[in-house]
């Protein structure tokens, strides 16, 4: 079936570096994509978003990049903080019913300082 | 509030009984969601109450597994005769369908279930 991926299950980084995570999808028909961040114990917290007619979107320290070609999503966090630290989730929908988002297994993300 | 809503946050109860969870969407949200997430996993699609439209209840799990909507605002899961399966965290999100940012979706923090 259709299913959203992620490349790397955990990512380690130090405090300063640029931070990039991975995600893969396979629904040609998805066209709004979201990565959201998840810190223990909490809901998921969004972060930022892209439609299928845009191929990059930049937020506050983050960068959103979607490669339709080959169905790739990634988020870049620059200069990545211990505050970072979280579980990093994309998720696609698509179609008329925006609120049934699929999302990956998502990506565990330390930053040590 | 300013955020979704929801309650209880923590709920532990005997296999068998029945559970309601509640959820207070964003003020003036349109759309209500449920998502289930298992431990160490990604969020699983349950519901989805747009507007006055029919719920979309794809995803429910069971028909242990219900849910309404009451005046277009707050919601409540319920879940019958529970399972030690059942045991997840329950996220309810909305998200306003109007705007610029009306398929921006937020997750309340959610009423962690365990069935023992």
């Amino acid at each position: 079936g259709e299913s959203v991926g992620l490349h790397l299950p955990t990512l380690s980084v130090q405090e300063g570096d640029n931070s990039i995570i991975n995600c893969a999808y396979s629904n040609s028909a998805s066209d709004y994509f979201i990565w959201y961040k998840q810190e223990s114990g909490k809901g998921p917290q969004f972060i930022i978003d892209i439609r299928s007619n845009m191929d990059k979107r930049q937020g506050q320290r983050v960068t959103v990049l979607l490669n339709k070609t080959v169905k790739h999503l990634s988020l870049q966090i620059a200069a990545t903080q211990p505050g970072d630290s979280a579980v990093y989730f994309c998720a696609e929908t698509g179609g008329t019913s925006y609120g049934k988002l699929t999302f990956g297994q998502g990506t565990i993300l330390t930053v040590h300082p | 509030g300013a955020g979704v809503s929801q309650s209880p946050s923590n709920k532990v109860t005997e296999k068998g009984k029945d559970v309601e969870l509640r959820c207070d969407p964003i003020s003036g949200h349109t759309a209500l969601y449920w998502y289930r997430q298992s431990l160490g996993q990604g969020l699983e699609f349950l519901i989805y109450f747009q507007g006055n439209s029919a719920p979309d209840k794809s995803g429910l799990p069971s028909d242990r597994f219900s849910a309404e909507r009451t005046g277009g605002s707050v919601s409540t899961l319920t879940i019958q005769r529970t399972q030690q399966e059942d045991s997840a965290v329950y996220l309810c999100a909305s998200s306003p369908l109007q705007g610029p940012s009306g398929n921006t979706i937020y997750f309340g923090e959610g009423s962690w279930l365990t069935v023992v």
